[in-house]
């Protein structure tokens, strides 16, 4: 089945960053895209953006271009996601996704590490 | 800020039917498939419909999706108290973006 796995809850202070791990297992890995969800306590959902597990290719939301990076490793079927420069508004769980099918995204999700960003 | 509009709240007694709207336009919902998520409390969003109208394996068929347009419909038939929960239409937006809809919690009466 399906699991995608992430890493543990983070503490940082304002202007640090962050790099949360998504470890993938039960399929393929370089056959579907992950994206990267956030919800601030209380909060939606807002998407972050997509990386392909394939080639690397990624397609950031416009308001995070220029502090998120997404990666991927493939020999350990695991997705990164990067946040730098965090803001008090950065507080929020994060969590992996990967493509349902072809023609879906966002479909199976990980279990969400939450981040707090505080002085 | 989301750009697909639910109604905050929508409940209903055990046994009776819910619908859930959310509005898009046509760069989202009028060209491209819906999709619906579940959060319960405490948990990740798990995925409930998608392309407009099928159910992952294991969804119950009580769950049902509709699209018309630019607007799309989450129909849930005789309630549970299990089904108590966020719920949030998505889908993709030309302007290369996956937006959510600002969500509707469900109350099981």
């Amino acid at each position: 089945q399906v699991q995608l796995v992430q890493s543990g809850a983070e503490v940082k202070k304002p202007g640090a960053s962050v790099k949360v791990s998504c470890k993938a297992s039960g399929y393929t890995f370089t056959s579907y895209g992950i994206s990267w969800v956030r919800q601030a306590p209380g909060q939606g959902l807002e998407w972050m953006g997509w990386i392909s597990a394939y080639n690397g290719n990624t397609n950031y939301a416009q308001k995070l271009q220029g502090r998120v990076t997404m990666t991927t490793d493939t020999s350990t079927s695991t997705a990164y996601m990067e946040l730098r420069s965090l803001r008090s508004d950065d507080t929020a769980v994060y969590y992996c996704a990967r493509d349902y099918v072809d023609t879906a995204m966002v479909g199976y999700w990980g279990q969400g590490t939450l981040v707090t960003v505080s002085s | 800020q989301s750009v697909l509009t639910q109604p905050p709240s929508a409940s209903g007694t055990p046994g009776q039917r819910v619908t859930i709207s959310c509005s898009g336009s046509s760069s989202n919902i009028g060209s491209n498939t819906v999709n619906w998520y579940q959060q319960l409390p405490g948990t990740a969003p798990k995925l409930l419909i998608y392309s407009n109208n099928q159910r992952p394996s294991g969804v119950p068929d009580r769950f049902s999706g509709s699209k018309s347009g630019t607007s799309a419909s989450l129909a849930i038939s005789g309630l549970q108290s299990e089904d108590e929960a966020d719920y949030y239409c998505a889908a993709w937006d030309d302007s290369l973006s996956y937006v959510f809809g600002t969500g509707t919690k469900v109350t099981v009466l």
